[in-house]
């Protein structure tokens, strides 16, 4: 079946650094990627739309220069956190469907981020 | 804005039981519904995916149903067991431009114990 790949599974930085979470379709091709965040004890919240070889489509009250999103191939999309705060320590996690229409959504197994 | 609710919150129940995890949303108009499976720290498993045009989709112990009109979906576990023990989560996708666009329940924390 489909897989959809996360990296890194966690990480800690400390406040003020960036940090930078892949999402790789590991056997077919992504268009389009959706980026979702969990907060502790939360369900999961879509926070942007992510599009090869375009901007990305941020959903309302998610700031664009602070979560930049790059969609550079078909198989990969990248969330780099900029000047990541402690408010933003989360599960960060992302998902894509194999033939980038209506079939089920396959998600990574998430980036649980730490900032201290 | 569609919400979706699911309850119980928790439930625990002895192995062997069968059991009903409930999904509500506010907005009928679906295009799918999906029902997750997610282990602590963990990702999220696909479960069962009904399209807004049908009623149920089964697949081995589980049993998903959907009614668009009254905003309701049930998710049917048999014979639990402790393996199933894990946070399930019912998403609508709304349509429209954006298929990947889920809004998901707070979830349903089960507990099967032996």
């Amino acid at each position: 079946g489909a897989v959809v790949s996360q990296h890194p599974s966690w990480v800690i930085c400390k406040s003020g650094t960036s940090v930078k979470i892949e999402c790789r379709s590991l056997d077919f091709q992504a268009t389009t990627m959706f980026w979702y965040r969990q907060f502790p004890k939360q369900s999961l919240m879509l926070m942007a739309t992510s599009n090869e070889g375009s901007k990305a489509t941020y959903e309302q009250g998610v700031e664009k220069d602070k979560f930049l999103i790059n969609h550079a191939s078909l198989t990969l999309s990248t969330l780099t956190v900029t000047s990541a705060h402690p408010e933003d320590s989360s599960f960060y996690i992302c998902s894509a469907s194999e033939d980038n229409t209506w079939s089920p959504l396959h998600f990574g197994n998430g980036t649980r981020l730490t900032v201290t | 804005k569609q919400e979706v609710t699911q309850i119980p919150a928790a439930l625990s129940v002895p192995e062997g039981e069968n059991l009903v995890l409930n999904c509500s949303f506010t907005d009928s108009a679906i295009y799918n519904l999906q029902w997750f499976r997610q282990d602590p720290g963990k990702g999220l498993t696909s479960l069962l995916l009904i399209q807004s045009s049908q009623r149920e989709q089964t697949s081995g112990r589980l049993n998903a149903s959907l009614d668009k009109s009254s905003g309701r979906s049930t998710l049917y576990i048999a014979a639990s067991q402790p393996g199933d023990s894990a946070t399930y989560l019912c998403a609508a996708n709304a349509g429209g431009t954006s298929y990947g666009k889920l809004t998901f329940g707070q979830g349903t924390i089960l507990t099967v114990h032996p």
